[in-house]
């Protein structure tokens, strides 16, 4: 079974610096979908980037980039230029391409990103 | 506006009185699921659908039930709620596609006492 590991549960970054939040994954698939997700305190999941594991470069959606790394099975987001409306959970997951007509994602624990003015 | 509209955001009930969380998406998706969040187990899936009249079992299916009689509406049903149940439950619908993202409800936060 797939499992995907978060293993900052908290992390902190002054305005306008740069932060990576980490995550790793376990899966014998070749096929697969990566996602980071936001929820802030409002609590809604709010998707923050997504990455197709048969592309080799690296997805990036505005200030936000992911460091993708197949073979070590790893996906880290950076977030550029940190604002105080990105202090939230950060969750990393993982769907599989053989899950027949499951779209599940397999999630990690989080990451509490903390914004410092 | 696109959006999964989740009812009620809080419900507070008290154990074996039959609920029902509803969950309507306007953006024509054919797939819907249920998750429940809980601190340190992370999201688990409850129930999924990809069709209507279709469903079947995520990893955490006791205690519940779905419907899919129409495409926009997947309601969670909770026919005899139990406190182990107490959580926080988010309904999510996305396109069939693969690569295509899940789109979140606003959440439940449910308690039974």
């Amino acid at each position: 079974a797939q499992t995907v590991t978060q293993s900052q549960p908290e992390m902190s970054v002054q305005e306008a610096e740069t932060v990576t939040l980490s995550c790793t994954y376990d899966t014998s698939e070749s096929d697969y979908y990566l996602f980071w997700y936001k929820q802030p305190p409002s609590r809604q999941m709010i998707l923050v980037i997504r990455q197709e594991a048969y592309k080799q470069q690296n997805a990036t959606e505005n200030r936000f980039s992911v460091n993708f790394q197949k073979a070590a099975k790893s996906f880290s987001l950076k977030i550029s230029d940190s604002q105080l409306g990105d202090a939230a959970m950060y969750f990393c997951a993982y769907r599989s391409a053989n899950a027949g007509n499951n779209r599940k994602l397999i999630w990690g624990l989080g990451t509490s990103l903390g914004v410092n003015p | 506006e696109a959006q999964v509209t989740q009812n009620p955001r809080y419900l507070i009930t008290v154990t074996g009185k039959k609920l029902t969380v509803t969950c309507s998406q306007n953006m024509n998706h054919e797939y819907m699921s249920w998750y429940r969040q809980d601190p340190g187990l992370g999201l688990r899936q409850i129930y999924y659908s990809m069709n209507v009249e279709v469903t079947d079992k995520g990893d955490v299916p006791e205690g519940y039930k779905v419907s899919r009689k129409e495409k926009r509406n997947f309601p969670l049903i909770l026919e005899s709620p139990s406190p182990n149940q107490t959580s926080l439950y988010f309904c999510a619908s996305s396109f069939g596609t693969l690569n295509s993202p899940l789109h979140f409800g606003n959440g439940t936060r449910l308690t039974v006492t």
